[in-house]
């Protein structure tokens, strides 16, 4: 079982529409959560940071988590095209010394006019 | 304020060379990390440096090693390269210790051949 998981799509969602992206990880001991957003040919850009359990809104993005089910998830509100690319989750370990970003593959979410 | 830069943007280089990459951080950032991207792979965590320290290492072999300047600025140096070795290379910079959130220069494209 990877650490951490999406689904690899591509999600393709018509214009308008709210995209769901979803995200799983295996460290119950988890704190810090993230949501990068990586268009073709770019590096990653980070959309949001969640940390408690619940929603985060930000714009036409809110990220939701629940540690219990060891579950993060990312929503996006009136699908533009623009918003096609590639999503990647992060979550962070904290295991001693050991501390650092562990990735999901990402998830292609193509946004069709 | 500008972001993290890092040169060269491209290198082609040939089996056995070596190649040092350089990665400025976010003016105040004091920690950079550096990662490997492949399309099979994905993200894959190198190292992270702190105030000149190496904080955090990846999986990676001794051929790949990194360091960081006083003034925060980071090189990463990649000895007797390898076919497999081509990637996208990314360094990241975060405030501190606090917090996770990074930021991505636009990577360095690495050719082996």
């Amino acid at each position: 079982q990877k650490e951490v998981e999406q689904n690899s799509g591509p999600l393709s969602v018509p214009e308008g529409a709210i995209a769901s992206l979803n995200c799983t990880y295996s460290d119950r001991v988890s704190q810090s959560f993230f949501w990068y957003r990586q268009y073709s040919g770019k590096s990653p850009e980070l959309i949001m940071s969640i940390y408690s359990n619940g929603d985060k809104e930000d714009g036409r993005f809110t990220a939701q988590l629940n540690k219990a089910s060891q579950y993060v998830s990312l929503l996006i509100r009136d699908s533009q095209p623009s918003d096609s690319a590639t999503y990647l989750c992060a979550v962070k370990r904290d295991a001693g010394n050991n501390r650092k970003l562990i990735w999901g593959l990402g998830t292609s979410l193509a946004v069709n006019p | 304020k500008a972001g993290v830069t890092q040169t060269p943007r491209y290198l082609i280089k040939t089996r056995g060379q070596q190649v040092t990459l350089s990665c400025s951080p976010i003016s105040g950032h004091r920690s950079v990390s550096w990662y490997q991207q492949t399309p099979g792979q994905g993200l894959q965590f190198l190292f992270e440096y702190f105030s000149e320290t190496q904080r955090n290492k990846g999986n990676f072999p001794g051929r790949f090693s990194g360091r960081q300047f006083s003034n925060s600025r980071s090189e990463m140096n990649v000895s007797t390269l390898e076919l497999g070795d081509s990637a996208l290379y990314l360094c990241a910079s975060s405030p501190g210790q606090s917090t996770y959130e990074q930021y991505f220069g636009p990577g360095t494209r690495l050719t082996v051949t």
